[in-house]
């Protein structure tokens, strides 16, 4: 079955310590998205990626930091700059990353990595 | 920029009645509209979505949303809540321009059910 993989479902951490959370679609999506997420807040967009070894910042980008060598990975590391780290992280993909594409810009997304940090 | 509001943060039904979680948003033209459900410790599941074929859109488990222009509304219901539905929707607007085809959130609603 096609989807979205998240890994670790759950990360606890040292105050200090950088962690990396992996993402992994087969979709063939062109595109993937982080956010962050906590209670009352809804989704913030951390960092986007609209094709391979490229990507923008979003919302909320500080403290954070992304890479997209392969279409079907976007891995998000939490540097130890981000001042409040301990949230859910959700990554996400769609089909095209470019407006003008023929999809709607419907959102898949992974079962989630809560990170919290000790 | 492109917003969404969702009326209410808390939303609190009995088994059997009515649903309603309403959504506005602000947008110059006709956008993509999406409703997103999730349960605890879980991603976001496609409820429906809104693409201009047609202007009250069926989704999964019983729900549909109404688009109206008027209004720059797109309210979820459901005429029935189960149990099962306790969980928090997401509205959520893609404005199609200028966008780079991104969504935008609301801050969520979350429906209790009771018995």
């Amino acid at each position: 079955d096609g989807g979205i993989t998240q890994s670790p479902k759950y990360l606890f951490r040292k105050e200090g310590q950088n962690v990396t959370l992996s993402c992994e679609q087969n979709l063939n999506h062109d595109a993937m998205y982080w956010y962050r997420q906590d209670p009352g807040q809804g989704l913030r967009l951390i960092y986007y990626s609209q094709i391979v070894n490229d990507f923008q910042k979003g919302d909320i980008a500080e403290g954070y930091s992304v890479s997209r060598e392969k279409k079907e990975s976007f891995p998000l590391t939490v540097t130890s700059a981000q001042k409040n780290p301990t949230a859910f992280y959700l990554c996400a993909s769609s089909i095209y990353g470019l407006a003008g594409g023929s999809d709607t810009g419907e959102l898949f997304f992974g079962e989630g990595s809560r990170l919290t940090v000790l | 920029a492109q917003s969404v509001t969702q009326l209410g943060s808390h939303v609190s039904v009995s088994e059997g009645a009515l649903v309603l979680l309403r959504c506005n948003y602000s947008s110059s033209v006709p956008p993509y509209l999406f409703w997103y459900v999730q349960y605890p410790n879980q991603g976001l599941q496609l409820l429906l979505k809104y693409t201009s074929a047609a202007t009250l859109v069926k989704g999964i488990n019983g729900f549909e949303a109404e688009f109206k222009k008027s209004e720059t509304s797109f309210h979820l219901t459901k005429p029935s809540a189960h149990m099962s539905d306790a969980a928090e929707y997401f509205c959520a607007v893609n404005p199609i321009t200028g966008g780079g085809n991104k969504l935008t959130f609301g801050t969520g609603t979350q429906l209790k059910v009771e018995l």
